[in-house]
């Protein structure tokens, strides 16, 4: 079955910690998305791929980075800038631009303690 | 800036009954608009789209109606089921260099009470 998967699905992290969220998918999807979920703000765009080795900038980059080394692949990093880390983080991916829907992983919860 | 608006936090409907989930948006250059819709501790699915060039697609118990000159879309589910509950998020795409990201309003929970 081709999908999404992310990992962990909870994750804890200590103040001043980097840590890095896992994202693969097997839909040979070429773009990829990470969002951010907190509680009355909807998804807001953190990072996107549209091809290997190439990235931008969403709305709420600050504190995040991500890499493109694989088609499959696209992990993200919490890094110890971020100063609001805990959330729900979504990654999706989707073969031409969202005209055909994003299809999504079902996420990880990370809990900054 | 927020872009894409859904101003009702939540909606509650009987069995049976049509549930109408309403997405405002300010961005004129917006061309798609998706509908998705989300479990809790789950990743949004895709509902159904529309776009600018259309005013109305409709798929099974799904519709949804694209109002452009008044930047306002919205999702027809008739008739509603307790399986319905969820939260709802409109979204919108631009395309362009913009091709791909999309940006989603703040959701929208839906009850449907048997």
């Amino acid at each position: 079955d081709g999908g999404i998967t992310q990992s962990p699905k909870y994750l804890f992290r200590k103040e001043g910690q980097n840590v890095t969220l896992s994202c693969e998918q097997n839909l040979n999807h070429d773009a990829m998305y990470w969002y951010r979920q907190d509680p009355g703000q909807g998804l807001r765009l953190i990072y996107y791929s549209q091809i290997v080795n190439d990235f931008q900038k969403g709305d709420i980059a600050e504190g995040y980075s991500v890499s493109r080394e694989k088609k499959e692949s696209f992990p993200l990093t919490v890094t110890s800038a971020q100063k609001n880390p805990t959330a729900f983080y979504l990654c999706a991916s989707s073969k031409t631009g969202g005209m055909d829907g994003y299809t999504f992983g079902s996420g990880t919860r990370l809990t900054v303690v | 800036d927020q872009q894409v608006k859904q101003n009702s936090p939540s909606l509650s409907v009987q069995e049976g009954r049509i549930s109408i989930l309403n997405c405002d948006y300010t961005n004129s250059m917006f061309d798609y608009f998706l509908w998705y819709k989300k479990y809790p501790a789950e990743g949004p699915t895709f509902l159904i789209s529309i776009s600018s060039i259309k005013d109305k697609n409709e798929d099974g118990r799904f519709t949804v109606f694209l109002n452009k000159s008044a930047k306002h879309l919205s999702l027809h589910i008739v008739p509603s089921q307790p399986g319905d509950s969820a939260v709802y998020f409109c979204a919108a795409e631009t395309g362009g260099t913009s091709y791909g990201k999309l940006t989603f309003g703040q959701g929208t929970i839906l009850t449907v009470h048997p």
